[in-house]
């Protein structure tokens, strides 16, 4: 059972450049999330999808679009990258009609020069 | 705007000794709440989930959770180096699937 999954694992970008992460989950959960995390400022919700064909903004969404694609997948796509993008993301996964837990994904390290 | 506070650290404390980690919320409305463990690096996992004002119990961990306070503690009783990582707290909202809003995390070091 691999749970979340999540690439690439490690990105360096230049300013301007677009790129998709992205991520699956295999445990037919409903809820997806696209968190960022960055030194000192914890994990942030940039967007998340309650349910297949839903979208909806999170604290951070701007520069990022995401896709639900369908019930398994969720993408996070960067248009046009900046520096202040350099971060760890996490894609996460829940039931939340049962306890709510988060399963997270291993995490996808960007750089952006 | 839910609001999570939690001393970001580090907090040291000796092997074998209780750590304690505090968090406080301010959405009254929170029904839940989960511990998460991250190891630097590594994706966060959960240690703890309690909905229930009170103690839970896991192993060397417990949970208190005070709602009228609007304040909730993890306990690790005989602290061993692998419990070095940050612990992050999340209250949980209305029931909706609108993810988990994170404290900044403790970070917790063991000394041997």
């Amino acid at each position: 059972n691999a749970g979340v999954t999540q690439t690439p694992k490690f990105q360096v970008l230049k300013t301007g450049q677009s790129m998709t992460l992205q991520c699956a989950q295999d445990m037919n959960h409903n809820s997806m999330y696209w968190y960022r995390q960055d030194p000192g400022m914890g994990l942030r919700l940039i967007y998340y999808s309650a349910s297949e064909g839903t979208t909806d903004k999170g604290e951070v969404p701007n520069g990022y679009n995401v896709s639900r694609l369908n019930k398994r997948e969720f993408s996070l796509r960067l248009e046009s990258a900046a520096p202040s993008q350099t971060s760890v993301y996490f894609c996460a996964s829940s039931d939340h009609t049962n306890t709510g837990e988060l399963f997270f994904g291993e995490g996808s390290r960007l750089t952006v020069l | 705007q839910k609001e999570v506070e939690q001393n970001s650290g580090p907090l040291s404390v000796p092997e074998g000794a209780i750590a304690s980690l505090n968090c406080t919320y301010s959405d009254r409305g929170s029904q839940s709440f989960f511990w998460y463990r991250q190891y630097s690096g590594k994706s966060p996992e959960l240690i703890m989930f309690i909905y229930s004002n009170g103690d839970k119990e896991d192993g060397r961990f417990t949970a208190q959770l005070n709602k009228a306070s609007q304040y909730v503690s993890l306990l690790i009783r005989d602290s061993q180096p692998s419990d070095s990582a940050t612990y992050l707290c999340a209250p949980r909202g209305g029931g909706g699937a609108d993810g988990l809003t994170f404290g900044k995390g403790t970070h917790l070091i063991i000394q041997p």
